[in-house]
Order: C-alpha cells, then sequence, then structure tokens
C-alpha cells in the first residue's frame, strides 16, 4: 500500500513551457485534490475530483487543467508555464464515505519555474 | 469564502513544557478542523482532527479545543519532544461528502528546544 504517490519531486521549467504534475493513489479514494503550498500562505486548493469524470475548480485554478479519467490518478497539467507557478505541489486524497475522514498527502512536487 | 488565521508563525518551547497554537475562521458553517504536521520534505499529515458537535478530543500528548461561539479551535502538545519540531497546520471545512474546500491556515514553525 503506497499511499499517495506523486511524481516527479523536483522540476525545473522554462517559462512558457507545459509539463503534466502525476498524482496516483492505491487507497480507492474517491476524492483527490491538488494544493500548492508558497511560504506564508499556508496551501490552498487548485482543483478537486470526486470521483472519476468529475472535477471542479479550488481557489487558484488559473493556469492549471486537470482530468480524471480513473480513480487511481489525477494529473495537473500547466499548459505555459509562468513564474508565479513556482512552487511546491501537493495531491491529496480522502474517502467520501463517512464526514471529513482525514486527508492522505503525498509528498509533493517541487517545480521551479526560470 | 471561508478564511482561517493562525497564530502564532513561530513559537520555541523548551522540551518538555507545552505549546499552544490557535487557529479562528470566519464561516460559521465550518464543521470539520483537521490539524496537519508537516515534517521538512513530507506532504502534511493529519495528527488530529475535531468535528462540530464535540469541544474537545485528546490523542495521548495532543489535544484539540474547539470554541464554536468564538470561532477558534486550538491544538495543545504537552510534554514536548524534539521530534515533535515541525510546521503544524490548522484547517477547517465544511463536510458535504467530497463537495467541500479544506482551507488552511498559514502555518506555524514549532521549534522544540534540548
Amino acid at each position: 500500500n503506497a499511499g499517495v504517490t506523486q511524481t516527479p519531486k523536483f522540476q525545473v521549467l522554462k517559462t512558457g513551457q507545459s509539463m503534466t504534475l502525476q498524482c496516483a493513489q492505491d487507497m480507492n479514494h474517491e476524492y483527490m485534490s491538488w494544493y500548492r503550498q508558497d511560504p506564508g500562505m499556508g496551501l490552498r486548493l487548485i482543483h478537486y475530483s470526486v470521483g472519476a469524470g468529475i472535477t471542479d475548480q479550488g481557489e487558484v485554478p488559473n493556469g492549471y487543467n486537470v482530468s480524471r479519467s480513473t480513480t487511481e490518478d489525477f494529473p495537473l497539467r500547466l499548459l505555459s508555464a509562468a513564474p508565479s507557478q513556482t512552487s511546491v505541489y501537493f495531491c491529496a486524497s480522502r474517502r467520501l464515505s463517512g464526514t471529513g475522514d482525514g486527508y492522505t498527502f503525498g509528498s509533493g512536487t517541487r517545480l521551479t519555474v526560470v | 469564502g471561508e478564511n482561517v488565521e493562525q497564530h502564532p508563525s513561530t513559537l520555541s518551547v523548551q522540551e518538555g513544557d507545552s505549546a499552544v497554537i490557535k487557529c479562528t475562521y470566519s464561516d460559521s458553517a465550518s464543521n470539520y478542523f483537521p490539524w496537519y504536521k508537516q515534517e521538512l520534505g513530507k506532504g502534511p499529515q493529519l495528527i488530529i482532527d475535531i468535528r462540530s458537535n464535540v469541544g474537545e478530543k485528546k490523542d495521548q500528548r495532543i489535544a484539540v479545543t474547539l470554541n464554536k461561539t468564538a470561532k477558534h479551535f486550538s491544538l495543545h502538545i504537552t510534554e514536548t519532544q524534539p521530534e515533535d519540531s515541525a510546521v503544524y497546520f490548522c484547517a477547517a471545512s465544511k463536510t458535504n461528502f467530497g463537495n467541500e474546500k479544506l482551507t488552511f491556515g498559514t502555518g506555524t514553525r514549532l521549534t522544540i528546544i534540548p
């Protein structure tokens, strides 16, 4: 049971390049989400999904796309990277049964856009 | 939307003493309040959570209290140990079977002085 796996761990992009951050979970969690973490700002929600084929925007969705074709995977796409997207990105998942079960976070992807 | 404020941003305590971190939230409909611990280079890990129908919850050396009237909740760590050094985040959400957005505080860096 690997939990939430994020790849890559580190990435440097040039402004305007595109890339996909990968997130996979093996816990059969319905809910998956992406956060970005910036100094002094905590974690901010980018996009989330409550199941395959369903996605919705969070607090800071601009510049990012997501899709959810399977329960296990929830990739985050940067269409045209900008320096403002330099951040640490975390994927998190949880079960939807019951209320408020704790989120499981991945170990993060540190992205630098130059 | 929800706004969560967290204080202090940094906290240093002597090993064996207690540490208290406080958070306030703005949305009176929020009903789920988790606390996360983040160690260097890792993703946040849930350490304790509380729901709005409970005023206090304990788990060994950690406890969380909730004051719904004042809209604030606190994390208490007793008999602190060096391994408690980390960044702690509070969060709040309205659990709605996945259609919730977990809003985080800006974090508290706790340092335990041996």
